[in-house]
């Protein structure tokens, strides 16, 4: 199965700085690289993906990063907000999987007002 | 639309007691979902329904059995449950395997 690591697992950030995440995988199958956020007592939701396809997609002050050679991908907030205190899961899926996500294990960022 | 829906949101058993979650989506999605999550670990999957009539093994589906009752409903089955079966779990919902996944807001659970 994938082995899937994020780095780091705590992230403590000022108001306005960025914030980024890392995630590695394991199995170069891989095509499918999602990030999930999750509020304190909240479902996950998904706030963006990347298909193996692209090697970065933006939406607003969120982006993702995608290094297939290396098998890793990252998220980016800029300007974070307090809003943005949540935690954050990646999870990539290979093909073959038979549409299984891998979720690595979060990581919680707190942004000091 | 509810989008995807659990209950109960909250339950409590004892050692070798037997319970059903039960999880229904509005959005004639075609895969549904079982995960669990436990503090630092991240979602686990349980079970799976790539479609209506299918139903396959995830990463941690010991103790656990599941039922795709239709399209719409997808239900987990506890049949002795175990302390180490204390977690939150959390159903999904997908168009297909290739899209996102719509996740409902949880059922907590303690077993004694």
């Amino acid at each position: 199965g994938e082995n899937v690591e994020q780095h780091p697992s705590t992230l403590s950030v000022q108001e306005g700085d960025s914030a980024v995440i890392k995630c590695t995988y394991s199995d170069s199958a891989s095509n499918y690289f999602p990030w999930y956020k999750q509020e304190l007592g909240k479902r996950p939701q998904l706030i963006i993906d990347i298909r193996s396809n692209v090697g970065e997609k933006k939406d607003q002050r969120i982006a993702v990063t995608l290094n297939k050679t290396a098998k890793h991908f990252s998220l980016h907030i800029t300007e974070t907000q307090p809003e943005d205190s949540a935690v954050y899961f990646c999870a990539p899926r290979a093909t073959g999987s038979d549409y299984k996500l891998s979720f690595g294990a979060g990581t919680t960022v707190t942004v000091r007002a | 639309n509810a989008g995807v829906t659990q209950t109960p949101k909250f339950q409590v058993l004892k050692t070798g007691q037997s319970m059903t979650l039960q999880c229904a989506q509005d959005m004639n999605h075609n895969s549904m979902y079982w995960y669990r999550q436990d503090p630092g670990m991240g979602l686990r999957l349980i079970y799976y329904s790539a479609s209506e009539g299918t139903t396959d093994k995830g990463e941690v589906p010991n103790g656990y059995n599941v039922s795709r009752l239709n399209k719409r409903e997808f239900s987990l089955r506890l049949e002795s449950a175990a302390p180490s079966q204390t977690s939150v779990y959390f159903c999904a919902s997908s168009f297909d395997g290739d899209n996102e996944q719509f996740f409902g807001p949880g059922t907590r659970l303690t077993v004694l």
